[in-house]
């Protein structure tokens, strides 16, 4: 299956900043998504982020917030924007399409462990 | 709608006994179910998937998940635990309607003991 890699691995930010977070993958991938987990909870996705268009969020969050960008098939990004104590998590980037890997099975990336203050 | 649900926050088991993470589900039509593993300051490892054929399902590092559809479960199972076991484990569906849209479960936290 493919590597991912992500940047930062983690961060300790001030309120009020943004941060954008690196997703990079070993080979052509079709889907990308971004993932949070809050301390202590289980996953949610945050939204789809489509190659060459704007990304597909998911209810609760929105772009302002957490624009994304997917220039080319392996790489995307996910700011934090106007960040808070709230935001502090875990984001993940995972991905599907991976030549020769499980179909239709998503595969995640380290996480980018993040801190607000 | 899709869910899956993890009864137990947290499992206790020792070293060269069998372990047992329990998920349920809740899906219209037919299950995709997944169980991953997440190891300390790691992501998510991909350990084994069900949709369809067998009911027992076998996996990475020697993990297999039982499906039952009339007990709607997707129980993950070891024959015998090791203490390098211990992590983070989470069931998750896939979504009917929209494939690329998984639904995680609350997790279950595996301790093993030597």
């Amino acid at each position: 299956s493919a590597v991912i890699s992500q940047k930062p691995s983690r961060d300790i930010c001030q309120r009020g900043t943004s941060l954008t977070i690196q997703c990079q993958v070993d080979s052509q991938v079709t889907m990308m998504f971004w993932y949070r987990q809050q301390p202590g909870q289980s996953l949610t996705l945050i939204a789809t982020a489509n190659q060459g268009s704007e990304a597909t969020y998911e209810s609760g969050f929105v772009i302002d917030k957490f624009p994304i960008s997917r220039p080319n098939l392996t790489f995307s990004t996910l700011t934090v924007s106007n960040m808070s104590p709230e935001d502090s998590s875990i984001y993940l980037c995972s991905l599907t399409g991976v030549r020769g890997a499980e179909l239709g099975t998503q595969y995640f990336g380290p996480g980018t462990r993040l801190t607000v203050l | 709608a899709q869910s899956v649900a993890q009864p137990e926050d947290q499992v206790n088991v020792a070293e060269g006994n069998p372990l047992t993470v329990k998920c349920t589900y809740s899906v219209s039509g037919n299950p995709y179910l997944f169980w991953y593993v997440q190891y300390p300051n790691r992501g998510l490892q991909f350990l084994l998937k069900y949709i369809t054929g067998d009911n027992l399902v076998k996996g990475s590092y020697g993990f297999e998940a039982e499906f039952n559809k009339s007990q709607t479960s997707f129980h993950l199972k070891k024959p015998s635990a090791l203490v390098s076991d211990s992590a983070l484990y989470f069931c998750a569906v896939r979504g009917n309607y929209n494939f690329n849209k998984f639904y995680f479960g609350s997790g279950t936290k595996l301790n093993v003991k030597p």
